[in-house]
């Protein structure tokens, strides 16, 4: 089983719906982040967390928002989605020691 | 402004020879440097680090070299196999305790 799961792994909806796509993570974690992923422009950080009190904007926080349900949990909203949030989002957690991150397998979002 | 700059968008070479792949960073306050490489439909996985104490760091075929003057570093693959063909993020962080900023990454290509 992945240490980092996403879901849902792929979905396409349309302009203006609410979409959350979840995370949780076994590995006991207290930092969790998610990523944006488009062609060309690497990942982008869009909010991140430190531990469950803790929420934190990133790079590109427009348009999203965050919730940390639990030590485990981290999911993001986009409230009216919109066509060029079209892109592949990663959930990841870091260890607290060397900060390496470990991602999720990413899910791919496509906004018509 | 970008703070990590991958300037080769893509690298191409020949199994069995030697790749460098470079990475560029303005922020002096970086001193935890890390390189993730990611595979279609995969998440990105951690694959070699090096802190600013140090100027090269090897595992196995990869070997990471830190250049604080020049702010560079880059990452030598010897020899180059076709399974290390991947996109490869240069990402890097202060003290560990800020989120990893990536670069745009390099498209590597092994030719058997």
């Amino acid at each position: 089983d992945a240490d980092v799961t996403q879901t849902p792994r792929n979905r396409i909806t349309k302009t203006g719906k609410r979409i959350m796509l979840e995370c949780s993570q076994t590995k006991g974690h207290d930092r969790m982040y998610w990523y944006r992923q488009d062609p060309g422009l690497g990942l982008r950080l869009i909010y991140y967390s430190f531990d469950v009190k803790d929420i934190n904007k990133g790079e590109i926080s427009d348009g999203y928002s965050v919730s940390r349900q639990a030590q485990a949990k981290f999911s993001l909203s986009l409230e009216s989605a919109i066509p060029n949030q079209t892109a592949l989002y990663f959930c990841a957690t870091t260890h607290p020691n060397t900060g390496e991150l470990f991602f999720g397998e990413g899910s791919r979002l496509t906004v018509l | 402004d970008q703070q990590v700059k991958q300037n080769s968008p893509s690298l191409s070479v020949q199994e069995g020879r030697i790749s460098i792949l470079n990475c560029d960073y303005t922020n002096s306050m970086f001193d935890y440097f890390l390189w993730y490489k990611k595979y279609p439909a995969e998440g990105p996985t951690f694959l070699i680090s090096i802190s600013s104490i140090k100027d090269k760091n090897e595992d196995g075929r990869f070997t990471v070299f830190l250049n604080k003057s020049a702010k560079h570093l880059s990452l030598h693959i010897v020899p180059s196999q076709p399974g290390d063909s991947a996109v490869y993020f240069c990402a890097a962080s202060h003290s560990g305790n800020t989120p990893l900023v990536f670069g745009k990454g390099t498209r590597f290509s092994v030719i058997a």
